[in-house]
């Protein structure tokens, strides 16, 4: 079965402090993958996502992601994290044959220490 | 661009009653949404898909005499919770497919707290 998984529950950074949150999926051709964001009682927010080409994606906020085939990951980057990135982030996959589905994983909160 | 509302935000029910959940695609048309839970601290879990006009698809395990799921016009979606218990109570988050060239952007609603009593 298709699984997504982000290894890491909670991350801590500091302000200001570089960040990479991560993501394996379990698929083998190339899916769709996005990165959305939660804040707390909110909806999911999209930040970016990777159909096809360029393997780096930018997305908003100052977000980053690289889709990497070989190790079936697409991680999550910003140089420089702000207070108000303090979320929970959720990466998702679509699969061809499963129509316009996502895969969630199980999210990673991020808390920033100032 | 590509916003999706919900309606209520938060709802509190008493045991048996039915409760309508509101899905809309403000500046888009969705052929299809989906309708997700999320428990606390956990991730999204997919529900139904919700396809214009015709009926919703099921995700395994997923009631669908007790999650009633109609997709009347290309921007509304409603879920309705039938005879809710105290078990239904959780937070429920609406997504409408926004066609792009590959497959569709999902863009999600801001989601409804659901509280039984």
């Amino acid at each position: 079965a298709q699984s997504v998984t982000q290894p890491d529950i909670h991350i801590t950074v500091s302000e200001g402090a570089s960040l990479e949150l991560r993501c394996n999926y379990s698929y083998g051709a190339t899916p769709y993958l996005f990165w959305y964001v939660q804040s707390p009682g909110q909806g999911l927010q999209l930040l970016l996502k990777y159909f096809s080409g360029d393997t780096l994606v930018q997305g908003i906020k100052g977000f980053e992601a690289e889709f990497k085939r070989s190790q079936s990951s697409f991680n999550l980057r910003k140089p420089s994290v702000h207070w108000s990135d303090a979320a929970e982030y959720f990466c998702a996959v679509g699969y061809m044959e499963y129509g316009n589905k996502l895969v969630f994983g199980a999210g990673t909160i991020l808390r920033v220490k100032s | 661009g590509a916003v999706v509302s919900q309606h209520p935000s938060r709802v509190i029910c008493k045991s048996g009653t039915s409760v309508k959940i509101e899905c809309r695609s403000l500046d888009f048309q969705a052929t299809t949404m989906f309708w997700y839970r999320q428990f606390p601290k956990q991730s999204l879990m997919l529900m139904a898909t919700s396809n214009e006009g015709s009926k919703a698809t099921y995700e395994q395990g997923v009631e669908k005499d007790k999650f009633l799921i109609n997709h009347a016009s290309l921007t509304l979606s409603t879920l309705t919770v039938t005879s809710a218990h105290p078990e239904d109570s959780s937070f429920y988050i609406c997504s409408a497919g926004y066609p792009t060239v590959s497959t569709d952007t999902q863009y999600f609603g801001p989601g409804t707290r659901l509280t039984v009593l």
